[in-house]
């Protein structure tokens, strides 16, 4: 299995520009999260999905967020307009099954520095 | 809300022993451990289910008070592929399921 899959891996914007994140899960893996990592936070837990539907969004920092997964295969994450202080790096995870007996899959990343 | 992890950081020779903890201000249902290499991804150690639950991973255990809402995660001989970040995870009893929320993490380091 290729795991999961994430682009771009790094992405350099200026504040005000509209950043597109993508994700492609486990085949299979029923639950697919997005994580934000900084070194002040830590890694936050933005959105998570269960087959395809949002079930808890209240991690999303502000309207500026938004995700969406129109299928089980693909999910984006999108910041517009973005601001220097969304400078982090995103991680998309997923995870075959509910809660306590299933691991999170993480993806490479993708590094964003917004200028 | 987040688990507390201390200590924040630790340094370490090759071979000693070092022990994490994780504590939460909720019940929790299930505890997971993390460790992530400087530029890399968080990778899975294990999930940890039952109060006073313990597993192991070669010298890498851990154990779940579900009593006292903590959790340790011990690492003895440590060898230096051991060095990291290690994070703790949670799922609460009564959050929506599947929801796990990370401790800020201790950065682990090993000399030779």
């Amino acid at each position: 299995d290729a795991g999961v899959i994430q682009s771009p891996r790094h992405e350099v914007t200026e504040m005000g520009q509209e950043v597109t994140l993508r994700c492609k899960p486990i085949s299979g893996h029923d639950y697919l999260f997005w994580y934000r990592q900084t070194m002040m936070r830590g890694l936050e837990l933005l959105i998570y999905f269960n087959n395809n539907v949002p079930i808890d969004d209240s991690g999303m920092p502000e309207d500026r967020f938004s995700a969406k997964m129109p299928n089980a295969s693909f999910s984006t994450l999108k910041i517009q307009p973005s601001e220097p202080r969304d400078s982090a790096v995103y991680f998309c995870a997923s995870r075959a099954r509910d809660r306590g007996t299933g691991e999170l899959f993480f993806g490479e990343g993708s590094r964003l520095t917004v200028l | 809300q987040q688990p507390v992890q201390s200590p924040q950081a630790v340094i370490l020779r090759e071979g000693e022993d070092a022990v994490i903890n994780c504590s939460s201000s909720k019940a929790l249902y299930s505890v997971h451990w993390y460790r992530q290499k400087h530029g890399e991804a968080p990778v899975f150690l294990m999930i940890l289910l039952k109060g006073g639950e313990q597993k192991g991973h070669e010298k890498i255990s851990a154990s779940f008070n579900e009593k006292k809402q903590q959790s340790s995660l011990y690492l003895t001989a440590s060898q230096l592929s051991y060095s990291g970040t290690y994070f703790c995870g949670t799922e609460g009893r009564y959050s929506s399921a599947s929801k796990i929320i990370f401790g800020s993490g201790t950065r682990l380091s090993i000399r030779p």
